[in-house]
């Protein structure tokens, strides 16, 4: 199986600033990454597919990009609704694997 | 509009079978290239991939978990249902069911449903 691992584990920032996620791959997996976005007690709602595509209605602010094994996310003018559990997913092999997560934590 | 909602029981007992039902709206199973799975996630810790149907009927599971699982579908009423053999404690996880695109993400999630496993 593909193990995902996610940098940092959790981060603190401010509204209004600018923060970057990463996660990576064990092996290559082309641009077959998503992230998602999970508030405490509610599901995980998927923000980005394809390493960089916009799920409809995922406000601008969100940046996926990266290929291989090196991606990132990235969020600018953090809101306050932006702090949240963000999940990187693997879907170029079977089976999908997912990243541990990063907690975002406002400053 | 997709919708999923899981249901099921909210406590299990250790060794006992876990069954629980998917019901959606919105999307045929059907259609070419529609997948549904299941994933899980322990308290406070990451999501976990459990298992899939897809759209001809064909079955994938975790190959951590594979012997315990089965996911089967009834297209006429819209439902996936997945059962969990021998139950553990370290399977006390909230359970979701989410719609799987061909290109493997999952856009849409039921509210998912907080199995406690204990005696």
């Amino acid at each position: 199986d593909i193990q995902m691992t996610q940098s940092p584990s959790s981060l603190s920032a401010s509204v209004g600033g600018r923060v970057t996620l990463t996660c990576r791959a064990s092996q290559t997996i082309s641009k077959s990454l998503n992230w998602y976005q999970q508030k405490p007690g509610k599901a995980p709602k998927l923000l980005i597919y394809g390493a960089s595509n916009l799920a409809t209605g995922v406000p601008s602010r969100f940046t996926g990009s990266g290929s291989g094994t090196h991606f990132t996310l990235t969020i600018t003018s953090l809101q306050p609704e932006d702090f949240a559990t963000y999940y990187c997913q693997q879907s170029f092999v079977f089976p999908p694997s997912f990243g541990q997560g990063t907690k975002l934590e406002i400053k | 509009q997709v919708t999923l909602k899981e249901s099921g029981p909210a406590l299990v007992k250790p060794t006992q079978t876990l069954t629980l039902t998917c019901s959606f709206s919105g999307f045929s199973l059907t259609t070419d290239g529609m997948c549904l799975s299941w994933i899980r996630q322990p308290p406070g810790k990451a999501l976990e991939w459990l298992a899939r149907i897809d759209w001809a009927g064909d079955k994938y599971y975790s190959t951590s978990l594979g012997t315990r699982l089965t996911i089967s579908r009834d297209t006429s009423k819209n439902q996936v249902v997945l059962t969990m053999t021998n139950l553990d404690p370290v399977d006390t996880a909230t359970y979701f069911c989410a719609r799987e695109e061909t290109r493997g993400y999952f856009d849409s999630w039921g509210q998912g449903i907080l199995v406690t496993v204990s005696s």
